[in-house]
Parts: C-alpha cells; structure tokens; sequence
C-alpha cells in the first residue's frame, strides 16, 4: 500500500475565497495522480488524471498541478461557491502498486455563504 | 454520468448472513473494482478484476468473495457478515488504461449487528 497523504483534513472558507489542497506521496516508480471529488450522498467524479512532471490542468475554477520529482500535488479553487463543499481524494498510481489506485484520506471543504 | 449501479444502497442485517452486494455497469469497462471505506479512513482496494473470468485481491485483506461472469457484472459476497464488517463498499470501472479515470457507484453501506 501506497503512502498517500493529503493536508489540511479539512477546510471552511467563505464563498468567495480561493483556497488549495496539498496531495504527497512517493516519488519513486510514479505513473498517474488521479483527483476526485466526492459529495455527500454521491459517487465520487474524477476532476483530473495527470502524468507528466509539471502538468497543469483545470476545469472551470478548479486546477490542479503535479510535481513527480518531489512528490506532491496541488488542487487550487478559485472563488469558492458552496457548491464547491465536498471531499477532494487523491489517488496515486505507480508500477509498485500493479497500476491500482492508492487513494489519501481526502480533505473535507465546507464553503458557507 | 457514468453508468454504474450498486445495490443495495443501505443494508442492516445479522451476524452469520450471507450477503451479496450487487455491481453493474453499461459502459463496457474490462477493469471493475471493489472499495472498502471505514469512517475516517481512506478508499481500500479489496477486489479487482481485469475482464470477465478474472479477479484479483487488493491490498486490503477482505474475507468477501467476488465473480466476474459478465462484463457488466461483478458483485461480492460475504458468505458468514460479521460486525467487523460493517463498512461502506464502493465499486468502480474503468476503461482498459492504466490512466483511465475510475466511475464510481454511489456505494453500499453495509451495518453488521
């Protein structure tokens, strides 16, 4: 098993805010960091797969970057809206791992208005 | 949206029951997956499958049993629930890609008395 680690555990801004997550994890081996989001009473939806050293994706106000070198991810939300309030998991995937999934324990955001 | 269903939802039953946590999906996905999630913890991997007549341990120990018969089928069994079951199981597929996102089920949540 995989050590993959996400800070804060939990997070409450106001509507409004920008705020980011952190995802760690070993560098060695690395093959695929996966975000997803998570609200309650629903399925987890994948927000971004990334493979490359230096990768940065987004989709609307969400983005996420990767350095493998060192080990860690950033998820970025800009101007949170309370629609935004759910847990964010990491997963990482590497060779060492059979290509499965290794997921953090997520972080929890709540955005009030 | 994806595609995939899990049944029950919601399960409370006794010690000694057997179990069957159904798992479909309508996407033609070759990878399906089991996750097991204790409140707090992280997602576990406790059964993959490759295709169908394929299945795998995950690295998380699990006494449940699954089956791949059908492409869009793979449920897990519990042949004697016990209360150190009691989880929230969550299954998943993904198209054959080691990148490939995961769609997730809405889970089942299983209470063992």
């Amino acid at each position: 098993i995989l050590n993959v680690e996400q800070s804060p555990q939990s997070l409450h801004v106001q509507e409004g805010d920008s705020t980011n997550f952190t995802c760690s994890f070993p560098s060695s081996n690395f093959y695929a960091l996966h975000w997803y989001r998570w609200e309650t009473a629903k399925s987890p939806e994948a927000l971004f797969v990334m493979t490359l050293n230096g990768d940065e994706k987004k989709k609307g106000r969400i983005s996420a970057t990767l350095n493998t070198k060192e080990g860690y991810s950033y998820l970025y939300i800009k101007g949170s809206q309370p629609e935004d309030s759910a847990t964010y998991l990491c997963a990482l995937t590497n060779s060492n791992s059979g290509y499965a999934l290794n997921f953090g324990k997520g972080t929890s955001l709540l955005v009030t208005p | 949206e994806a595609d995939i269903y899990q049944t029950p939802r919601y399960l409370v039953i006794g010690t000694g029951k057997k179990i069957t946590l159904e798992c479909s999906q309508t996407m033609g996905h070759d990878k399906m997956y089991w996750y097991q999630q204790d409140p707090g913890m992280e997602l576990h991997l406790i059964h993959y499958s490759y295709g169908v007549n394929s299945t795998e341990k995950g690295d998380l120990s699990s006494e449940s049993t699954v089956s791949r018969i059908r492409t869009e089928h793979f449920p897990l069994t519990l042949e004697s629930a016990r209360p150190s079951h009691t989880s929230q199981y969550l299954c998943a597929s993904s198209e054959r890609s080691h990148t490939g996102e995961l769609f997730f089920g809405e889970g089942s949540r299983l209470t063992v008395l």
